[in-house]
């Protein structure tokens, strides 16, 4: 069955830009996670949602950083005026539940962002 | 903060060995920790967890102990092989089971 997508793969742009990661989670699963990965380190929790609504955004890092989840499916993470310190893996999770135990957290492959 | 931090950045087993990978946490309020797999290009892959009021879980060739004393976590690997070449993250997850707080990870490198 299908996992976890994310697109693009790969997404090089200049400091200043504007840039759109897509998550695709797998079918029926109500949670969705964004973390942001850096070089030879664990993932970093960045924001987690509860079909539409963010429940959690406390590690988004600063205002340039949004995720929108709008039908409970599909979750774009924004992140405007780019700096080369956002240059990482974000990967995206999903999970079938939510709170009353752990659900696993299934991640995609993540899209590479390299900020010039 | 709290953390979760692992004592070895990189390891290198023969083939055919265990392995043993090591995991210091901070949090003793954590109920839930987990390991994970994570493989070049490729997303955290769950391996094995374990809960709080366990010392000891095993799956296939792979072991989990958890020392609340210390706060020390590891995975064993069995008989370790090629395909277990990845970087291994421990983890643990909040109360409020919303997100996994991960370690630095270990490198696994299997010598054929």
């Amino acid at each position: 069955g299908a996992g976890v997508s994310q697109t693009p793969s790969n997404k090089v742009t200049e400091k200043g830009k504007y840039v759109e990661l897509r998550c695709d989670p797998i079918s029926g699963h109500t949670a969705l996670y964004w973390y942001r990965q850096s070089l030879g380190q664990g993932p970093e929790f960045l924001i987690y949602f509860q079909g539409t609504g963010a429940a959690d955004d406390s590690g988004l890092p600063n205002d340039r950083f949004f995720a929108v989840r709008p039908e409970g499916s599909v979750s774009t993470l924004k992140i405007q005026r780019t700096e080369r310190g956002d240059s990482a893996v974000y990967l995206c999770a999903s999970s079938p539940n939510y709170g009353s135990r752990y659900n696993e957290q299934f991640f995609g492959p993540g899209t590479r962002l390299t900020v010039l | 903060g709290e953390s979760v931090g692992l004592h070895l950045p990189t390891l290198s087993v023969q083939e055919g060995d265990n392995s043993i990978i090591n995991c210091a946490y901070s949090n003793s309020a954590s109920d839930y920790f987990i390991w994970y797999k994570q493989e070049s290009g490729k997303g955290p892959q769950f391996i094995i967890d374990i809960r709080s009021n366990m010392d000891k879980r095993q799956g296939q060739r792979v072991t989990v102990l958890l020392n609340k004393t210390v706060k020390h976590l590891s995975l064993q690997i069995a008989a370790t092989q090629p395909g277990d070449s990845a970087v291994y993250f421990c983890a643990e997850i909040t109360t409020s089971y919303d997100k996994v707080i991960f370690g630095p990870g270990t490198s696994l490198s299997v010598i054929p």
